[in-house]
């Protein structure tokens, strides 16, 4: 069974701060891992995806991965309000098809 | 461009009716896909179209599913009959190659009475 861990959440941090958020992962053969944002209601959008070890940096996103611990992380940078939602870390192996984490509500606060 | 598109947005129904939902992919976009989300669990894949095949259906619980894309190009998921459990929010994914992003529409929130 592959599965996805995300801690819940939610995560608060205050305006203009670094959000850390974490994920890891069961199946060693994972070879694609993506970062989702969720507003309510709404889409998931793809933000973030990331194949090799170390940091992948996009405007005030970074992407972290680590195969061997089998971890990926999200930063944000100078985080603002319009940051607040759910975050979904997947993973996907051979096949196309990500698996899912249950994602992690990010609340940032003026 | 327009996004991926789905209808209803909403829909309630009792236990033993019928549903179907619908999915408008992104223009051009030979790859289309469903998900579900039941409620405090994490998205889960049903299956994959490539224009008017099924290329995966692992994901699908059971029979009372059954999803079609005829003409490859909009996708519809019928429930029939609709159970208690088949509550949750179905959303559709549509991408120009196997390998390109995934593009999500709002999704479908279904509650079964």
């Amino acid at each position: 069974q592959k599965e996805v861990e995300q801690n819940s959440g939610p995560l608060s941090v205050p305006e203009g701060a670094i959000a850390s958020l974490n994920c890891t992962y069961s199946d060693r053969g994972s070879q694609s891992f993506f970062w989702y944002r969720q507003y309510s209601g709404k889409s998931p959008e793809l933000i973030m995806s990331i194949y090799s070890n170390g940091d992948k940096e996009d405007g005030r996103f970074t992407a972290q991965l680590n195969k061997a611990s089998q971890y990926v992380s999200l930063l944000i940078r100078d985080s603002q309000p319009s940051d607040s939602a759910t975050y979904l870390c997947a993973a996907s192996g051979g096949s196309y098809i990500p698996t899912f984490g249950r994602g992690t509500s990010l609340i940032v606060h003026p | 461009e327009a996004g991926v598109t789905q209808f209803p947005s909403h829909s309630v129904i009792e236990k033993g009716q019928t549903v179907t939902l619908r999915c408008d992919p992104i223009s051009g976009h030979d790859n289309l896909y469903w998900y579900r989300r039941v409620m405090g669990k994490e998205i889960k894949f049903l299956l994959h179209f490539v224009k008017e095949s099924k290329q995966d259906e692992s994901g699908m619980p059971n029979n009372r599913f059954l999803a079609e894309r005829t003409g490859g190009t909009y996708s519809t998921l019928k429930v029939q009959p609709a159970e208690l459990e088949d509550s949750g929010v179905y959303f559709c994914a549509s991408s120009q190659g196997e390998l390109g992003p995934q593009h999500f529409g709002d999704g479908t929130r279904l509650s079964i009475l």
